[in-house]
C-alpha cells in the first residue's frame, strides 16, 4: 500500500528557533495535508495544500506542496513552547482515504 | 471544539466485555471514519463510511463491528477485544466528491483492555 516517509522522527529545538520537516512517498498525491496533536486529543488540521507548488501559511507555519507531486514540508518559524507536539503529514492519491505519515515529535526548550 | 464529538474520552474493558464508542459530527459532512492510533505506530485506518455506507474495511478484525445508523452519527461496537487492542481511537468526517478531502477529528477514545 501506499506510505508516507516523514522526517525527523523527532526534533529537541531551542524556543525562538525554526523548525522545518518533510514527507515524502513514491507515489503522486493529489492533495497534501499537515495535522498537530496534543498529547490526549486528535489531531487537528494545519494547512490543507490541493495543488503541486502550492505554498500556503498560517501564522508562523508555511507548508508547501512539491513540484513533482510526491512530497511537501513544513516550516514553524520562531518556535514557542506550545508548539509541542506531533505533527503529522497526510495525502490523499486517487480516491483512496487519507495515508498518514509516522509523526513528527517536536519539544520545544525554553 | 472540532465539531467532531465522540465519546467516551476512556474506557476500560475487560476481555469478555461489550462496549460500543461514540461519534457525532456537527459538520455537516457525509464520509466518516474509525482510525486506531497505537503507541509508535502511525494512525491506522479502520473503517470509511460515504453517504452510511460502508466503503472501506481495512482488514480489521471481527470482534470491532462499526455502525453508522446516519451522516452524522458513528459507532463502534466492542466484543472480546485482546490486550493489543488497547490504543486511542480516532474518530474523523469529511466531505466527499468536492474535491477537498480535509478530514476533522474528535478527541478520541482512550481504551485499555484489560
Amino acid at each position: 500500500g501506499q506510505q508516507l516517509n516523514q522526517s525527523p522522527q523527532s526534533m529537541f529545538i531551542q524556543e525562538g528557533e525554526d523548525v522545518s520537516m518533510n514527507c515524502t512517498s513514491s507515489s503522486i498525491f493529489n492533495t497534501w495535508l499537515w495535522y498537530k496533536q496534543e498529547p490526549g486529543e486528535g489531531p487537528v488540521l494545519l494547512i490543507a495544500l490541493y495543488k503541486a507548488g502550492e505554498l500556503t501559511s498560517n501564522g508562523r507555519l508555511t507548508a508547501q506542496f512539491g513540484i513533482t507531486r510526491k512530497d511537501s514540508f513544513l516550516n514553524i518559524s520562531a518556535s514557542i513552547p506550545s508548539d509541542v507536539g506531533i505533527y503529522f503529514c497526510a495525502g490523499v492519491s486517487g480516491n483512496t482515504p487519507l495515508v498518514f505519515g509516522k509523526g513528527t515529535r517536536l519539544s520545544v526548550i525554553a | 471544539e472540532t465539531g467532531v464529538t465522540q465519546t467516551p474520552r476512556h474506557l476500560v474493558m475487560g476481555m469478555t466485555n461489550k462496549k460500543s464508542l461514540k461519534c457525532e459530527q456537527h459538520l455537516g459532512h457525509n464520509a466518516m471514519y474509525w482510525y486506531k492510533q497505537s503507541a509508535k505506530k502511525p494512525l491506522e485506518l479502520m473503517f470509511v463510511y460515504n453517504f452510511k455506507e460502508q466503503t472501506e474495511n481495512n482488514s480489521v478484525p471481527s470482534r470491532f463491528s462499526p455502525e453508522c445508523p446516519n451522516s452524522s452519527h458513528l459507532f463502534l461496537h466492542l466484543h472480546t477485544l485482546q490486550p493489543e487492542d488497547s490504543a486511542l481511537y480516532l474518530c474523523a468526517s469529511s466531505q466527499e466528491r468536492t474535491g477537498r478531502t480535509e478530514a476533522f477529528f474528535g478527541q478520541g477514545t482512550r481504551l485499555t483492555v484489560v
